[in-house]
């Protein structure tokens, strides 16, 4: 079946530091991936996503690379800030249309 | 223009009760899902309409959820005899339609039950 595993959490990092949140999947077929951002009190927002393998997606800084012989789509960031702190959630799209997401990491960053 | 919006923000009822949660996709996006986002379960995917095809209710965990999607558009999602471990932020989410896998769902704030 489908399914996503996290770095487990909670993340705590000082400003600029770099960042890394694992992410790996099992999928039959080729699947999207996605990473999506939920900040403090509001909704789900897409952050990145890749639809094939090789792909980069990037966005505000946080790169991810879909990696199918890890089947891995780890995020990065050079140097966060503080406006990073959020719970990011790894997610891969299935041709069936649902996505199934990982557990979700809390992230905060310290000033 | 305007992004998915769902009513109410909150809810809280009393166990046993029915409720119903609503949720507003942008204009023109042909598929619409339900989520649930829970503490112990993280975010479960719970039904996914595309169209006029029939729902995908795979994710339904109890006959006391259904939901329906009227005119392609507005869609309600209803929990009968409510229990607590009902309680979860219930998130929609809609998108384009146009592509097997590809697409990006945008989903709402979603709404934060608790079933007392």
């Amino acid at each position: 079946g489908n399914s996503v595993t996290q770095m487990e959490g909670p993340v705590t990092l000082s400003e600029e530091a770099f960042l890394t949140i694992n992410c790996t999947y099992t999928a039959t077929g080729y699947p999207s991936l996605f990473w999506y951002v939920q900040y403090p009190g509001e909704g789900l927002q897409l952050l990145l996503k890749a639809t094939k393998a090789d792909d980069k997606g990037s966005n505000k800084g946080f790169e991810a690379t879909y990696r199918k012989e890890t089947t891995s789509f780890h995020l990065e960031k050079g140097s966060v800030q503080v406006s990073d702190s959020a719970v990011y959630f790894c997610a891969l799209h299935p041709s069936t249309q649902k996505l199934v997401f990982g557990q979700g990491t809390r992230l905060t960053i310290n000033p | 223009g305007a992004g998915v919006s769902q009513s109410p923000s909150n809810k809280v009822t009393e166990k046993g009760k029915d409720v119903e949660l609503r949720c507003d996709p942008i204009s023109g996006h042909t598929a619409l899902y339900w989520y649930r986002q829970s503490l112990g379960q993280g975010l479960e995917f719970l039904i996914y309409f595309q169209g006029n095809s029939a729902p995908d209710k795979s994710g339904l965990p109890s006959d006391r959820f259904s939901a329906e999607r009227t005119g392609g558009s507005v869609s309600t999602l209803t929990i009968q005899r409510t229990q607590q471990e009902d309680s979860a932020v219930y998130l929609c989410a809609s998108s384009p339609g146009q592509g097997l896998g590809t697409d990006t769902q945008y989903f709402g704030p979603g709404t934060r039950l608790t079933v007392l």
